[in-house]
């Protein structure tokens, strides 16, 4: 079965730092582009962070560039989202979603269940 | 690129067609993609390409449009259907996504 699932959430400072954890299985980890896509509690989708198959590619959203750090290891079939100096507008659930790229089209085909990051003091 | 969905909401009743149109601030081809997502739960791609159906979404679910302009449409509700959509374009980083449309029941 094709399956991601986040883990690392949990309360944190303002200030804080907090490491997520996304495990894949089902699929080669390896082939595909992977993404961080959040929501804040009540509010729409924000895509976070991008790195491709080889990591080679890495692009992030202006609300979280020079703060979080996204990183993948192929061989462990997982990927990461460092999150440093986080505020409480970071607050929100993490999703991790394949991506599926095409010639002429791309999606977000599978998505993990999320995990809640709070940041609060 | 920003993205413009509207309406922002809508109430419908089982077996209505609806319509759900996004906006996107500059040509984006067809680099259009319109998720489902449920309370709770997380999202699910309906439509990529702007109008390819994701395998196993039902048929009733459609999608047309390039450039700038796109819609979602729902031939007929089910009670499954009530939920949030978002359309996302994926052209170019940042990828973005719509506000979101939450269709409710009348």
């Amino acid at each position: 079965e094709v399956q991601l699932v986040e883990s690392g959430g949990g309360l944190v400072k303002p200030g804080g730092s907090l490491r997520l954890s996304c495990v894949v299985s089902g699929f080669t980890f390896s082939s595909y582009s992977v993404n961080w896509v959040r929501q804040a509690p009540g509010k729409g989708l924000e895509w976070v962070s991008s790195i491709s198959a080889d990591s080679g590619y890495i692009y992030y959203a202006d609300s979280v560039r020079g703060r979080f750090t996204i990183s993948r290891d192929n061989a462990k079939n997982s990927l990461y989202l460092q999150m440093n100096s986080l505020r409480a507008e970071d607050t929100a659930v993490y999703f991790c979603a394949r991506e599926v790229i095409a010639v002429a089209w791309s999606a977000f085909d599978i998505w993990g269940l999320g995990t809640m990051v709070t940041v609060s003091s | 690129i920003q993205l413009t969905q509207s309406p922002s909401s809508l109430s419908a009743s089982v077996g209505d067609r609806v319509t759900i149109t996004c906006r996107a601030s500059q040509g984006i081809s067809s680099y259009l993609a319109w998720y489902q997502q449920k309370p709770g739960k997380a999202p699910k791609v309906l439509i990529y390409a702007a109008s390819t159906l994701q395998s196993g979404v039902p048929s009733r679910f459609s999608g047309t449009g390039s450039g700038t302009d796109f819609t979602l449409t729902i031939s007929s509700l089910q009670p499954e259907d009530f939920a949030t959509y978002y359309c996302q374009q994926l052209n170019s980083y940042p990828y973005t996504f719509g506000q979101g449309t939450k269709l409710e029941i009348k």
